[in-house]
């Protein structure tokens, strides 16, 4: 079964600085990766997800992630943050056959 | 607002009771998600519905189980609780059958309580 690790559980940025989020997977079958955000008291919402085609997927709200499959890999990126980016950040990652599985998230505090 | 719509928003039950969850889909989706997100093992896929059928299975525990209807709205059934079922439990809905590909809309989720 696939694992996915996001090894930064608390990410304190100041507003607009850069910020990465990391995540990797375990396994290197073909797979489908995503990005989820998740803002205090609602549900998850998309940000982006990579299928196939171009390594560098952009999302919404200014987000983007490379895939690198040679480092199993799918980091978030953002060149400027604001504080509506406070949130929790979920890393995805499935497989044909519909299973789903999630890391185990990191909040990331933009900071005035 | 995703359009995916759970009930109840908040639910306080006691240990060995049995609760159900509601979750209604976007309308025109098919697919039905449901996950378990608690503080110790972070977010969990349980269980997907298509148009009716069962299609995929995650960390369902078998005191657990889900249906979904003929007009499409899902519930999702705790029995035996225990305090460790304690969580926020979630519902994503879809439009088709392959959610490896396919776009998850979430809804605001049922917190579960177990006293």
């Amino acid at each position: 079964a696939q694992s996915v690790t996001q090894l930064d559980s608390q990410v304190p940025v100041f507003e607009e600085a850069p910020v990465e989020l990391r995540c990797n997977y375990s396994s290197s079958v073909s797979v489908y990766l995503f990005w989820y955000v998740q803002y205090p008291n609602q549900g998850l919402q998309l940000l982006l997800k990579y299928l196939s085609g171009s390594t560098l997927v952009k999302g919404i709200n200014g987000f983007e992630a490379e895939f690198n499959k040679s480092q199993t890999s799918f980091h978030l990126r953002k060149p400027s943050v604001h504080i509506s980016d406070t949130a929790e950040y979920f890393c995805a990652v499935s497989e044909a056959g519909n299973q789903f599985y999630f890391g185990t998230g990191t909040s990331l505090t933009v900071i005035p | 607002d995703s359009g995916v719509t759970q009930t109840p928003k908040h639910l306080i039950t006691a240990t060995g009771q049995r609760v159900t969850l509601r979750c209604s889909p976007r309308s025109g989706d098919l697919s039905v998600y449901w996950y378990q997100q608690s503080l110790d093992q972070g977010l969990q896929f349980l269980i997907q519905y298509y148009n009716g059928e069962e299609r995929a299975k995650g960390n369902i525990l078998e005191r657990f189980s889900a249906q979904q209807f003929p007009d499409l709205h899902s519930e999702l059934n705790l029995s035996s609780l225990e305090l460790g079922d304690s969580a926020l439990y979630f519902c994503a809905s879809s439009v088709l059958a392959g959610a490896s590909t396919d776009t998850q809309y979430f809804g605001p989720g049922t917190r579960l309580t177990v006293l």
